[in-house]
């Protein structure tokens, strides 16, 4: 089974509004990681945060992980219509594992 | 080459064949993955390379998949005897070798059995 599940499914916004998307996941792990996918093809790494972080920032990105509820945000602000895309939490296991495990993703939609 | 390479970046074929998918990782890459998207759906995990160790193969689904990967460089996933729901994207990944660190994915195969 999955050990990160994205919520929600989907997002409509409108172009210049922030988008927050939730990971929820089961097991400890070491890092959690967000990815990018446009078009249903390759995937782009987005952003790691460490299981001792708590908050992270890149550019209109902001991830935040709460591993006392096991569960990380992804903040995207002042969307923009290239962020039109479908995104993905994924975690290891916690246990030296080398296999992440991805969510089913949020498909968000950037209206211009 | 600049980035993960897989082709084909399409494949059309009859239930039944065999069909080939060629991944070729970033240069210095010692780890590489493959996972499959179905349709709407997330990444499942297919296989994992790491230099010369032994390939975890769990989770390949059946005994119809398998990949080597030659030279510790490009990688082949070979699926026999195709069944319509192998159809898929088919990605290939790569990371300097380190667990926990980020993956570099390739565009993917969209593999379409018929």
């Amino acid at each position: 089974s999955q050990q990160g599940e994205e919520d929600p499914q989907a997002l409509s916004i409108q172009e210049g509004e922030n988008a927050t998307m939730n990971c929820s996941y089961k097991t400890s792990i070491n890092n959690l990681q967000w990815y990018r996918q446009n078009s249903g093809r390759g995937l782009v790494h987005l952003i790691l945060i460490r299981s001792n972080e708590r908050e992270k920032h890149s550019g209109r990105l902001r991830v935040t992980l709460d591993t006392s509820k096991k569960s990380s945000s992804l903040l995207i602000t002042a969307s923009r219509a290239a962020d039109t895309a479908s995104y993905f939490c994924a975690t290891d296991s916690g246990s030296n594992d080398y296999k992440l495990s991805f969510g089913a993703g949020t498909t968000v939609t950037v209206r211009a | 080459g600049a980035g993960v390479s897989q082709s084909p970046s399409n494949k059309v074929t009859e239930k039944g064949k065999d069909v080939e998918l060629r991944c070729d990782p970033i240069s210095g890459h010692t780890a590489l993955y493959w996972y499959r998207q179905s349709l709407g759906q997330g990444l499942e995990f297919l296989i994992y390379f790491q230099g010369n160790s032994a390939p975890d193969k769990s989770g390949l689904p059946s005994d119809r998949f398998s990949a080597e990967r030659t030279g510790g460089s490009v990688s082949t996933l070979t699926i026999q005897r195709t069944q319509q729901e192998d159809s898929a994207v088919y990605l290939c990944a790569s990371s300097p070798g380190r667990w926990g660190e980020k993956l570099f994915f390739g565009s993917g195969t969209q593999l379409s059995v018929l």
